[in-house]
């Protein structure tokens, strides 16, 4: 069965540092890796799409790397602000269908 | 920029009762899907849909549920008779077949509550 977790499960940080979020899928026959972020009550913003040829893809602040090998892919997020607080959801593509892990709470102290 | 888009955002339906949910697409996408997420659960995967019909389906996605594009340009999902466990947020989502390999883009959701 394919199963993605994602650790830790929540995060408080002050504002400036830099965090990793962690994210590990047990099949490793993924077609590519997408990260989301879900604001209370809302819907699922894309943040970063790794295909499953690729190590890494970056955009501004977020920086996501994928080892297929490992089964693992991480989102670095750079100088945090208060504004990133938020549900950081990683996601797999098998064929058809995303499979979620359950996300990682954050939250940027000011 | 182009979005997806749900109608409509709060249903609340008695249990036994018929519901559909509606989607826009993006429109030059040519893959469309349904998820739900249960409050405080993960994100759940129920249908995918090309070419006017189902490509892939869960468990979830029994008897009780059907998928539809009646134009060319709504995409709708029907619960036929309710039942409290149905109670979720329900997501639209599409992608291209070509250009970025299946990224999906998702709508904002419709909340359905089941009395």
């Amino acid at each position: 069965k394919q199963e993605v977790t994602q650790i830790p499960a929540a995060l408080s940080v002050p504002e400036g540092e830099n965090l990793v979020l962690n994210c590990s899928f047990t099949d490793s026959a993924i077609y590519n890796l997408q990260w989301f972020r879900q604001d209370p009550g809302k819907g699922l913003t894309s943040l970063l799409l790794i295909q499953s040829s690729q190590r890494e893809q970056t955009s501004g602040r977020l920086n996501a790397s994928l080892d297929k090998s490992s089964g693992r892919s991480t989102l670095y997020i750079a100088a945090s602000q208060p504004g990133d607080s938020a549900t950081y959801l990683c996601a797999g593509l098998y064929r058809n269908k995303l499979v979620f892990g359950a996300g990682t709470i954050l939250r940027v102290k000011s | 920029e182009p979005e997806v888009t749900q109608t409509p955002s709060h249903q609340v339906t008695q249990m036994g009762q018929e519901v559909i949910l509606r989607c826009v697409p993006i429109s030059n996408h040519l893959y469309f899907y349904w998820y739900r997420q249960i409050l405080g659960q993960k994100v759940e995967f129920l249908v995918s849909f090309y070419n006017n019909e189902i490509s892939e389906k869960s468990e979830i996605f029994d008897d009780q549920f059907s998928v539809e594009r009646p134009d060319g340009s709504n995409f709708t999902l029907k619960i036929r008779s309710t039942k409290l466990e149905d109670s979720a947020m329900y997501f639209c989502a599409s992608s291209e077949v070509q250009g970025l390999p299946h990224e999906q883009f998702f709508g904002p959701g419709t909340r359905l509550t089941v009395l």
